[in-house]
């Protein structure tokens, strides 16, 4: 399978501070996904990207999809505590059967004290 | 507007029962897979389905079984539960193959004794 790592693990922030998390994959991927799980609750897209370069904003965050091909990073800014969560990285990949799989990162758990 | 929705959201299986866990959408995606989550591990693509009567294995399907008999149920079954597979299971939408944004349900809590 792909090979993508995830960092930080996890953060633990005061409230109002900026978080910034990174993807790096094996492999050239041409989408780059983010996705935030709250507790008890499934993963939701936050952003997508599709080009090399492209650097794409939704509210507070803000995520790049490397000039490379091989890493993706994710920015919050003024963090508040609705940003708990977990926040996954995740590759769009064509299978062997022609079809197209998500593979996640094993995700960064943060945590922010008011 | 249900999305996907998951039964039942918690479960004890003693080792060796089997049992399934249900998923059904109404968005009309062509489609839905199944994940397990484990603490540190991310999201593992268990089996998926391209649409109605195909399926196909993802990364970990070893102990587990899909079918997909009309668009919107995707039922994931354990024929014979075993420790190793208590875990939290999501099962996901999508319009299309490439479409990047797949719908989760809220999730199933496994435990296997």
């Amino acid at each position: 399978g792909q090979q993508l790592n995830q960092s930080p693990q996890s953060m633990f922030i005061q409230e109002g501070e900026d978080v910034s998390m990174n993807c790096t994959s094996s492999s050239i991927f041409n989408t780059w996904l983010w996705y935030k799980q709250e507790p008890g609750e499934g993963p939701v897209l936050l952003i997508a990207l599709y080009k090399a370069g492209e650097l794409t904003s939704n509210g507070r965050l803000t995520a790049q999809f490397g000039i490379t091909r091989k890493d993706s990073f994710l920015n919050i800014s003024a963090s508040i505590p609705s940003d708990v969560g977990i926040y996954f990285c995740a590759l769009l990949s064509r299978s062997g059967a022609g079809s197209y799989q998500l593979t996640f990162g094993k995700g960064t758990k943060l945590s922010v004290i008011p | 507007n249900a999305g996907v929705t998951q039964t039942p959201k918690f479960q004890v299986l003693k080792t060796g029962q089997s049992m399934t866990l249900q998923c059904a959408q109404d968005m009309n995606h062509e489609y839905m897979s199944w994940y397990r989550q484990d603490p540190g591990m991310g999201l593992r693509l268990i089996h998926y389905s391209v649409g109605a009567g195909i399926t196909d294995q993802g990364e970990v399907p070893n102990g587990y079984n899909v079918s997909r008999s009309t668009t919107e149920d995707f039922p994931l079954r354990l024929l014979s539960a075993a420790p190793s597979q208590t875990s939290v299971y999501f099962c996901a939408s999508s319009s299309g193959q490439r479409n990047t944004e797949a719908f989760f349900g809220q999730g199933t809590r496994l435990t296997v004794v």
